[in-house]
């Protein structure tokens, strides 16, 4: 079945730095990946998502790039603030079942 | 829109007692939900996938007799947790599936067995 690895699993950076968090998945027919936050104790939010036939998309200060041919996938966050820290999740789907694959997640850590 | 509530948000049982938790989306119908579980400080879990009007469909590993999906409607599905132990405590999270890919997420229901 599908797996999707995640890295790395904590990052800290300084306030205003940019951070990037990569994901790799398996399964070359997983046709669309979104990036959720999650903070303590609560429910998921999408930040932002990208489909197989699109290299890259932006939204304010996130990006996500996918490279569909070494089957990963980036999350880039420039310009950090305080408010992004969280634990940040990949995940990928496909035509079919459409059910999520989580990767192991990252907890970023935005130092004021 | 594309709201989805889970109730209850916090539930503690006894060992050996049953729990149902319920997944509604509340401004759209959704012919397919899906449960996670997910443990401190890890990742979400599949558990199964709830298609309504059908039976569910369980990741390996899930004991299905355990963990009973019941999809009524296109706005409610139920996760049952039958004669639950200390080691099913956990945070149980609830999606519903509008349009292709995406899902909508509740805000997850906490489980204590003590």
């Amino acid at each position: 079945g599908e797996n999707v690895e995640q890295h790395p699993s904590t990052l800290s950076v300084q306030e205003g730095d940019s951070a990037v968090i990569k994901c790799t998945y398996s399964d070359s027919a997983s046709n669309y990946f979104p990036w959720y936050k999650q903070e303590l104790g609560k429910r998921p939010q999408l930040i932002i998502d990208i489909r197989s036939n699109v290299g890259e998309k932006k939204d304010q200060r996130i990006a996500v790039t996918l490279n569909k041919t070494a089957k990963h996938f980036s999350l880039h966050i420039t310009e950090t603030q305080p408010e992004d820290s969280a634990v940040y999740f990949c995940a990928a789907s496909k035509r079919g079942t459409y059910k999520y694959i989580f990767g192991t997640g990252t907890r970023l850590k935005v130092l004021a | 829109g594309a709201v989805v509530s889970q109730h209850p948000s916090w539930v503690i049982c006894k060992s050996g007692t049953s729990v149902k938790i319920e997944c509604r989306s509340l401004d759209f119908q959704a012919t397919t939900m899906f449960w996670y579980r997910q443990f401190p400080k890890q990742s979400l879990m599949l558990m199964a996938t709830s298609n309504e009007g059908s039976k569910a469909t369980y990741e390996q590993g899930v004991e299905k007799d355990k963990f009973l999906i019941n999809h009524a409607s296109l706005t409610l599905s139920t996760l049952t947790v039958t004669s639950a132990h200390p080691e099913d405590s956990s945070f149980y999270i609830c999606s519903a599936r509008q349009g292709a890919h995406e899902q909508y997420f509740g805000p997850g229901t906490r489980l204590t067995v003590t």
